[in-house]
């Protein structure tokens, strides 16, 4: 099973800021299959990020998504009221579908 | 408008079973990959299982191999999620979610049925 690891767990920014979240691979991921999720409380997750770098329908340009080697960058550029919540990355190239452990953006 | 309802979860106690459903509509169902994802209270998401959309390809979580068990009714526009075994570890919101391909990302997610396993 392909264990994910996400740093840092907590971030405490303030609006404006931009923000570098990690997810690192025990194994290889092809880039086609690593996608990032945002959660707020009490919400289901949604989809930001699929294929390391395409950004789903109605995500603004502000996130984005990169690779290098087992190591996944989600970065956001400056941060709005709305994007304080909790990122998840996912794998889905190898069975079972793994999940990162979450990193909490939170107003400082 | 995609949408996956979940029910079935509620109160059971150790050692017992539970089976969760999830109603699709708004997409080809039977087209589509679809996953259940569980997220214990204040802690993050757990893939559990997945199932191709012709059932070929099948894969559980370490965690659950064994006692759960996935399927689907494409007829029924309908996923299931057989629980045997449960543990209080199993006590969590559990989330009915589709991606196209098998190899996919999840584009949706239904809200969720809470499982709560205790005596």
């Amino acid at each position: 099973e392909i264990v994910l690891t996400q740093s840092p767990g907590t971030l405490s920014l303030s609006p404006g800021e931009g923000a570098t979240l990690s997810c690192r691979a025990s194994q290889t991921v092809s880039t086609s299959y690593l996608a990032w999720y945002q959660q707020k409380p009490g919400q289901a997750p949604r989809l930001l990020i699929y294929a390391t770098s395409s950004r789903a329908t109605g995500i603004p340009d502000r996130f984005s998504g990169s690779a290098s080697g087992t190591d996944f960058t989600l970065t956001i550029s400056r941060l709005e009221p709305e994007d304080f919540a909790v990122y998840y990355c996912q794998q889905y190239g190898t069975s079972p579908f793994t999940f990162g452990p979450g990193t909490k953006v939170h107003v400082k | 408008e995609v949408q996956l309802v979940e029910s079935g979860g509620g109160l059971v106690q150790p050692g017992r079973s539970l089976r969760l459903s999830c109603a699709a509509s708004g997409f080809k169902f039977d087209d589509s990959a679809v996953y259940w994802v569980r997220q214990a209270p204040g802690k993050g998401l757990e893939w559990v299982s997945g199932i191709s959309w012709n059932s070929l390809n099948i894969a559980y979580a370490g965690s659950v191999k064994g006692r759960f068990t996935i399927s689907r009714d494409n007829a029924k526009n309908s996923l299931y999620l057989q629980m045997n075994g449960l543990t209080t570890e199993d006590t969590a919101l559990y989330y009915c979610a589709k991606g196209y391909n098998w190899n996919d990302h999840i584009d949706s997610w239904g809200q969720g049925t809470l499982v709560t396993v205790s005596s």
